[in-house]
């Protein structure tokens, strides 16, 4: 059975520094991996998705995969109090996707 | 492109009634997934249907079931309901096999 593991915070950081929001899972069939950030009240939007060893950079966000050591990582640079949200990590495969339970980003002004 | 639309948006029911919630995935988009949100269990997935056959189903009991039509739109249906079924209920639909996943707004089911 696939598990994906997170820290359910609350991870707080200052504005404008680096947030590390940190996952792990327990199949090595997974191949994908997404990032997704929920407001509260509000679905799950997209952030990113990666399905290659190594980082990926988008504007603000940079995800990072390890396959060999099964950890997905998302860094948020120059953080702002509108990313505090809740983070969702999902390790994809056959069409489903598990996801971790979450970890809660508050950034303070 | 209109994204995932999911009516109705909220509910009230009480125990032992049942409801059908309706999804509307991206326009062709052949894949979608449904999944229960509650604040202890997290997101977790009920079934994915693509081209009108459900392909992979999660670990829920039969009160749970779903449908595609053949324009993708996608049904899922719950009977006999318990207070322990008040969650979001979430849709989310993609373009293939194994791909990105974008979701709809949620239903917002209450049992009483």
């Amino acid at each position: 059975q696939k598990e994906v593991e997170q820290n359910s915070g609350p991870l707080s950081v200052p504005e404008g520094a680096i947030a590390s929001l940190n996952c792990t899972y327990s199949d090595r069939v997974s191949q994908s991996f997404f990032w997704y950030r929920q407001y509260s009240g509000k679905s799950p939007e997209l952030i990113m998705s990666i399905y290659s060893n190594g980082d990926k950079e988008d504007g603000r966000f940079t995800a990072q995969l390890n396959k060999a050591s099964q950890y997905v990582s998302l860094l948020i640079r120059d953080s702002q109090p509108s990313d505090s949200a809740t983070y969702l990590c999902a390790g994809g495969g056959y069409s489903t996707l598990t996801f971790g339970k979450g970890t809660m980003l508050l950034v303070s002004p | 492109k209109a994204g995932v639309t999911q009516t109705p948006r909220y509910l009230i029911k009480t125990r032992g009634q049942q409801v059908t919630l309706s999804c509307s995935p991206i326009s062709g988009h052949r894949s979608v997934s449904w999944y229960q949100q509650t604040p202890g269990q997290g997101l977790q997935f009920l079934f994915e249907y693509f081209s009108e056959t459900q392909r992979n189903k999660g670990n829920f009991p039969g009160r749970f079931s779903g449908r595609q039509f053949s324009n993708s739109r996608s049904e899922m249906n719950v009977s006999t309901l318990e207070l322990g079924d008040s969650a979001l209920y979430l849709c989310a639909s993609s373009s293939s096999y194994q791909e990105t996943q974008y979701f709809g707004p949620g239903t917002r089911l209450l049992v009483l």
